[in-house]
């Protein structure tokens, strides 16, 4: 069975510094995963994905994210958090490889990011 | 622009009244799904639907219902069954396996 692990509630940096948010996952087979991104009152963007390519992989505003299979981890990362960066983050997973397998969402990462 | 539209976007709900939340698509799409999603809280799963005129209950899916007529909507109802209504509810939909194209949400509260 699938499952993921946000390891973070909350994570606050100052502005300029580096972002990290942690994922882990279970899954029986190869995943898929994504991180995707919500700002409030929003829908979610997608921001990045893993589809079994290259594991470092990059997504939009600066943002990528590293599969290591023995960890079972698809941390994202940032250099340097931008104010308009503060969003809840979401990492999801997904067995299949059709548009009709369900996906499992983790519980969220709230970013702040201090002036 | 393809994409998803949710409608509308805060609606209030009376106790005992049935509501409907509107979702349309013109990504072709064939896949389409529909999330809960409460304060702290990840997405939760309500409905979803692979094609038209059929749909799955998702984990959530007691005191709500749904309908598939059309490829481009699918909208949801949340009956006065569901005893706990106000939420933030999301519509997404799905082509490829690399995830999914999401609405901008309608916020239902209870007054």
């Amino acid at each position: 069975a699938q499952s993921v692990t946000q390891l973070d509630s909350h994570v606050s940096v100052s502005e300029g510094t580096p972002v990290l948010l942690r994922c882990n996952y279970s899954s029986s087979y190869s995943p898929s995963l994504f991180w995707y991104v919500q700002h409030p009152n929003k829908g979610l963007q997608l921001l990045l994905k893993y589809t079994s390519a290259a594991t470092l992989v990059k997504g939009i505003n600066g943002f990528e994210a590293e599969f290591k299979k023995s960890e079972t981890s698809f941390h994202l990362t940032k250099p340097s958090a931008h104010m308009s960066d503060a969003a809840e983050y979401f990492c999801v997973v997904s067995d299949g490889r059709t548009s009709y397998d369900k996906v499992i969402f983790g519980p969220g990462t709230s970013l702040s990011v201090i002036p | 622009d393809g994409g998803i539209t949710q409608s509308p976007k805060y609606l209030f709900r009376k106790e005992g009244q049935n509501v409907t939340l509107s979702c349309e698509q013109n990504l072709n799409h064939d896949a389409m799904y529909w999330y809960r999603q409460d304060p702290g809280q990840g997405l939760r799963l309500i409905y979803y639907s692979q094609i038209v005129n059929d749909f799955q209950k998702g984990d959530i899916a007691e005191g709500y219902s749904v309908s598939r007529e059309k490829k481009e909507s699918f909208p949801l109802t949340v009956t006065s069954a569901q005893k706990n209504p106000t939420a933030f509810y999301l519509c997404a939909s799905r082509d490829s396996p690399y995830g999914y194209t999401f609405g901008s949400g309608t916020r239902l509260t209870v007054v």
